[in-house]
């Protein structure tokens, strides 16, 4: 069965240090979505991303954060200059288009641990 | 701003007995829903999803149910099984064309006790 795959799957990095998490959607996906869930919290949307631009971001989403589709097949989550609460597990979903939640939903990787120190 | 609340934290069920979760929704704007189900160390894993214009739809041992007047809906698992043990998360989406935001719960751990 086709899989998102994340990596690394723990990164530690110090405060203020720049961070890049990388996910590779299967491979016929079009949609992707980068989501978050800091420790005992809820799973939270930060954003969408479809034909190499944004479709929509959270409020999470400040100008720290950054994504890319660098080479057609990888989809990259930038933070700039982390900070304490930047700690959190990061899950990347694809989907493969729109109206897709019907039937499958879309697809999560298994997420990236951030720890920030 | 908890569009959607999961009110049940955790809950414990006999095996072979029906698992109900529950969960509620503000936004009247939402029109699909999804249950997660989710092991540690592991990204969200899709179980079932219904359509605002529903009220129920069935997989196997899972239903959910859709109450829209009342911004309600519930997973049922039926007969529940050791492996169900799991962090259920409800999520909803508006969807505009293409872009399939969702709002998750805060979660339900369900244990399911032998």
């Amino acid at each position: 069965e086709p899989e998102v795959t994340q990596t690394p799957s723990h990164q530690v990095t110090q405060m203020g240090q720049e961070v890049i998490l990388r996910c590779v959607p299967i491979s016929n996906h079009l949609y992707f979505y980068w989501y978050r869930q800091i420790l005992g919290q809820k799973v939270e949307f930060l954003v969408s991303f479809y034909n190499n631009e944004i479709s929509e971001k959270s409020e999470i989403f400040d100008d720290q954060f950054s994504v890319e589709r660098p080479d057609g097949s990888n989809f990259t989550l930038k933070i700039r200059s982390t900070k304490l609460e930047d700690s959190a597990m990061y899950f990347c979903a694809s989907s493969v288009l729109g109206q897709s939640l019907a039937n499958y939903g879309y697809t999560f990787g298994s997420g990236t641990r951030l720890t920030v120190v | 701003d908890q569009q959607v609340k999961q009110n049940s934290p955790s809950l414990s069920v006999q095996e072979g007995r029906i698992s109900i979760l529950n969960c509620d929704y503000t936004n009247s704007m939402f029109d699909y829903f999804l249950w997660y189900k989710k092991y540690p160390a592991e990204g969200p894993t899709f179980l079932i999803s219904i359509s605002s214009i529903k009220d129920k739809n069935e997989d196997g041992r899972f239903t959910v149910f859709l109450n829209k007047s009342a911004k309600h809906l519930s997973l049922h698992i039926v007969p529940s099984q050791p492996g169900d043990s799991a962090v259920y998360f409800c999520a909803a989406s508006a969807t505009n064309f293409g872009n399939e935001k969702l709002t998750f719960g805060t979660g339900t751990r369900l244990t399911i006790i032998p």
